[in-house]
């Protein structure tokens, strides 16, 4: 069990450009998350996948994101027509289903 | 919508002292977990200790443990014998059903730090 990794670790885009993060999550958990964290807050939730199916989706996921989870293994988090808004710590999560949700390092968005 | 409040923006204590950080909680549900996860400069999130809202019995790890007030909507966290290995951010989080999933709900969080 090598926990949930996120690549790259650092991005950093000009306005405008599109970016795509992955995660790979535990291998045997079912559930995937996706938070952003910006600077002096806590994580708050984007989406959410069980499997490959997308449940859920916060309002705060505008259309310029898609995230994908194609059969159930990794996922990506694609930002189209990035903003300065959009700089923060994008981090991903897996968990069986024990409730407890395993966090990978993150991934960190500077648009410039 | 549910929202997590961490009243204490930052903290410090000594090395193998006690300290307890604070968090209240708003939620109509009746059976729901609480998180505490604890977040190290630079690296990544990971799990303190969990409650069950339907366990009356306070959790503990170690040196770590809770005390659940359920009709206060109370949820804090006492250290105890802090080390230095122990300064981090810590977020208190609930788990929210509405919507199909089970996400997390995160307070803005504690600064704390452990002094020699």
């Amino acid at each position: 069990d090598t926990g949930v990794s996120q690549n790259p670790r650092h991005k950093i885009t000009k306005r405008g450009q599109n970016v795509t993060f992955r995660c790979d999550p535990i291998s045997e958990h079912n559930r995937l998350y996706w938070y952003r964290q910006t600077l002096g807050q806590g994580p708050e939730f984007l989406t959410y996948f069980q499997n490959e199916a997308q449940l859920e989706k916060s309002r705060l996921l505008s259309d310029r994101f898609s995230a994908e989870r194609p059969k159930g293994s990794f996922s990506t988090l694609e930002i189209q027509r990035t903003e300065q808004g959009d700089s923060a710590m994008y981090l991903c999560a897996s968990s069986s289903d024990f409730y407890e949700q395993y966090f990978g390092p993150g991934t960190r968005l500077t648009v410039t | 919508a549910q929202t997590v409040t961490q009243s204490q923006p930052e903290m410090s204590v000594q090395e193998a002292e006690t300290v307890t950080l604070s968090c209240t909680y708003d939620t109509s549900e009746s059976n729901y977990y609480l998180f505490w996860y604890k977040q190290p400069p630079s690296r990544q999130m990971i799990l303190v200790i969990r409650q069950e809202a339907y366990k009356q019995q306070n959790a503990t790890e170690n040196r770590f443990s809770v005390n659940f007030q359920k009709a206060a909507k109370s949820f804090s966290l006492k250290i105890s014998d802090s080390q230095l290995g122990d300064t981090a951010m810590y977020f208190c989080a609930q788990e929210e059903t509405q919507g199909g999933s089970e996400k997390l709900v995160f307070g803005k969080g504690t600064k704390l730090t452990v002094n020699p």
